[in-house]
């Protein structure tokens, strides 16, 4: 199964601030990478999808990019409802992984 | 609305059975991959199953294959996930989740990233 290692696993960041969340594949994986945000108790949420692709109706001020093995996703100001856990997803490949999340702290 | 509504989760004791239903409503079921997720308690997520539209293709984990089987009913709009000798360390919130596509003749085809997803369901395997 490809593996997908994000970093950090946690940060803490002020509204306003740029924040960059980075996967990385254990191999190649073509752009077929998602992010999804999580919040505390509730349903992960699709936020990009192939790599850069915005989900309709996500702000623009998030963004993704990358292909191959390594990805990020960057949220150009924090805002405060952006507080959560994010995970990227790989769908190269049977068996779908996600990375193990990043979780977006406030400080 | 796009809905998706988990139910049949529950306390359950080791090597026992559970089937979860997920209900679907505001898409055309028929034409769109779905899969399973699951979360064990303050963990991350874990890809657990899928299905495509027809029910001709199916896809595991490893660490359920043999154990767990996805089926779907068309008809009734619904998605199922059966368990089977459950272990502890399949409790978990577990979430069914629908893959964007698009048909095109007598065809669909699917993405394998997951827009829409239920609330989910609680599955405790426990003595």
């Amino acid at each position: 199964a490809i593996r997908l290692t994000q970093s950090p696993s946690s940060l803490s960041a002020s509204v306003g601030d740029r924040v960059t969340i980075t996967c990385r594949a254990s191999q190649g994986i073509s752009s077929a990478l998602a992010w999804y945000q999580q919040k505390s108790g509730k349903a992960p949420k699709l936020l990009m999808h192939d790599a850069s692709g915005l989900q309709s109706g996500v702000p623009s001020r998030f963004s993704g990019s990358g292909s191959g093995t390594d990805f990020t996703l960057t949220i150009s100001s924090l805002q405060p409802e952006d507080f959560a856990t994010y995970y990227c997803q790989q769908f190269n490949t049977y068996p779908l992984t996600f990375g193990g999340g990043t979780k977006v702290e406030i400080k | 609305e796009v809905q998706l509504v988990e139910s049949g989760g529950g306390l359950v004791q080791p090597g026992r059975s559970l089937r979860l239903s997920c209900a679907a409503s505001g898409f055309i079921f028929g034409d769109h991959a779905m899969h399973w997720v699951r979360q064990p308690p303050g963990k991350g997520l874990e890809w657990v199953s899928g299905i495509s539209w027809n029910s001709g293709s199916t896809g595991y984990a490893d660490s359920v294959r043999g154990r767990f089987t996805i089926s779907r009913d068309n008809a009734k709009k619904s998605l199922y996930l059966q368990m089977d000798s459950l272990r502890p360390e399949d409790t978990a919130f577990y979430y069914c989740a629908k893959a964007p596509g698009y048909c095109s003749g007598a065809s669909c085809y699917s993405y394998y990233y997951l827009d829409v997803w239920g609330k989910g369901t609680t599955v405790t395997v426990s003595s």
